[in-house]
């Protein structure tokens, strides 16, 4: 168990659709990183908070948008979605906002777009 | 730039054989290179990593090696056990801005160890 906790496990929605996926991080992490899986692209780094704050951005379409809380849960909204969203969403979390490639990975959540 | 090129895409191995993973790159601002081990519906969980200015890390079976100047790295499991049989991720870590870092992950390695 890492200690990063993310729900829903499952989602199923339609396209068109919005949903939102939470994230807890492990007791005393910082930073929070939005990774998406599919099986043609691997893992791919959406976004990044430090205590709040966005850190960094990777390829995360303008549909969707995150944010991290003052209790440092952090959440990931999708929107318009369609076909190509369903994919493995998985929350990370690390010490420190700078790291040296250490994450701590949730389980992940799968959302499924008809 | 921000690539990190990995093979195979799958593996099929003996018990008690090498398994061998190999990853390219091209960024030289990368500066960590850690490799993750993730099993069927769980998350990728870090396996071992290793800076630049080492050409080989070994924890138990698993050992790292790295070659500068060719800009690759390999990521070598002896005596591989039915246990191992998981996706492996290559990385590799680089600062973006201030203390701001990005992780970029291979593609993935399917790793079956037959028993």
């Amino acid at each position: 168990d890492s200690g990063v906790t993310q729900t829903p496990k499952h989602l199923i929605t339609a396209t068109g659709q919005r949903v939102t996926l939470r994230c807890s991080p492990r007791s005393g992490d910082l930073s929070v990183y939005w990774y998406q899986q599919s099986l043609d692209q691997g893992l791919q780094f959406l976004i990044q908070y430090y205590n709040g704050e966005e850190r960094a951005k990777g390829n995360i379409l303008e549909r969707f948008s995150a944010q991290q809380f003052p209790d440092l849960h952090s959440e990931l909204n999708l929107s318009s979605l369609e076909l190509g969203d369903s994919a493995l969403y998985f929350c990370a979390s690390s010490v420190a906002g700078s790291y040296g490639g250490e994450l701590f990975f949730g389980e992940g959540s799968r959302l499924t777009v008809l | 730039q921000q690539q990190v090129k990995q093979s195979p895409q799958s593996l099929i191995v003996q018990k008690g054989g090498i398994s061998i993973i190999n990853c390219a790159y091209e960024n030289t601002a990368f500066d960590y290179f850690p490799w993750y081990q993730q099993f069927p519906g769980k998350g990728p969980a870090l396996l071992i990593a290793i800076r630049p200015d080492v050409s080989e890390k070994k924890e138990g079976r698993f050992t790292i090696s790295f070659n500068k100047s060719a800009k690759q790295f390999s990521l070598h499991i002896m005596d591989s056990q039915p246990g191992d049989s998981a996706t492996y991720f290559c990385a590799a870590s680089s600062p973006i801005s201030g203390s701001a870092r990005q992780l970029t992950f291979g593609s993935g390695t399917q790793l079956t160890v037959l028993p």
